[in-house]
């Protein structure tokens, strides 16, 4: 298999549960990325993970936890979540250069989660 | 192969006045171009975007024009602030994939 996967790709969730989304890459990258995707707005990135740093970005809520084990999985855990969080969910990956993750050009994205949260 | 070129690694402007910020790409497949900012030690964060089928997108005090004969797009700050100072990326979004530019500095001097 190749490229970037996600799994699921559809979930539905109300507001008490706890769920994960998974993102698998076999590119050997070595930086990963979450974004989300609203109806009407672009993209927006929500965290970066590469073998020097981790970003985050400061407007995500503590209701979204990452988690980056290795170099090619990528967790995004949600908990107690609200409508308005229901979106696409992105996965990315590079291969991020010496200067750091935005010392790169091209991300690889996977098809994506998409969450509706009830 | 850079398909998206930030020529200018530096700016500097005088508060008050416009700052222009140019970013050239190669790939007509683009279907969304991205500008986001990035303070040092924080996170990139999301300006504004265009889709490939407009020419102007206005949000506040940033504007982003796309040519696309030109393969050109820049992003327009007035007036700029000093704390408008930040590495400033733009982004083509095409094919699954979201390609970078290298980034320029912007410095707004007070």
């Amino acid at each position: 298999e190749t490229g970037v996967t996600q799994t699921p790709r559809h979930l539905v969730m109300g507001m008490t549960n706890k769920k994960s989304l998974k993102c698998e890459q076999h590119l050997g990258h070595n930086a990963m990325y979450w974004y989300k995707q609203s109806a009407k707005k672009p993209l927006e990135l929500m965290f970066v993970y590469s073998l020097e740093e981790r970003v985050e970005n400061n407007s995500v809520p503590s209701r979204f936890s990452p988690e980056c084990p290795n170099s090619s999985h990528l967790f995004l855990h949600l908990h107690t979540l609200q409508p308005e969080d229901s979106a696409l969910y992105l996965c990315a990956s590079s291969q991020a250069a010496s200067g750091g993750v935005w010392a790169t050009d091209t991300q690889y994205f996977g098809p994506g989660t998409r969450l509706t949260v009830l | 192969d850079q398909q998206v070129k930030q020529n200018s690694p530096s700016l500097s402007v005088q508060e008050g006045r416009i700052s222009i910020l140019n970013c050239d790409y190669t790939n007509s497949m683009f279907d969304y171009f991205l500008w986001y900012k990035k303070y040092p030690a924080e996170g990139p964060t999301f300006l504004i975007s265009i889709s490939s089928i407009k020419d102007k997108n206005e949000d506040g005090r940033f504007t982003v024009f796309l040519n696309k004969s030109a393969k050109h797009l820049s992003l327009h700050i007035v007036p700029s602030q000093p704390g408008d100072s930040a590495v400033y990326f733009c982004a083509g979004l095409g094919g699954g994939r979201l390609t970078f530019g290298e980034g320029t500095q912007l410095t707004v001097n007070p």
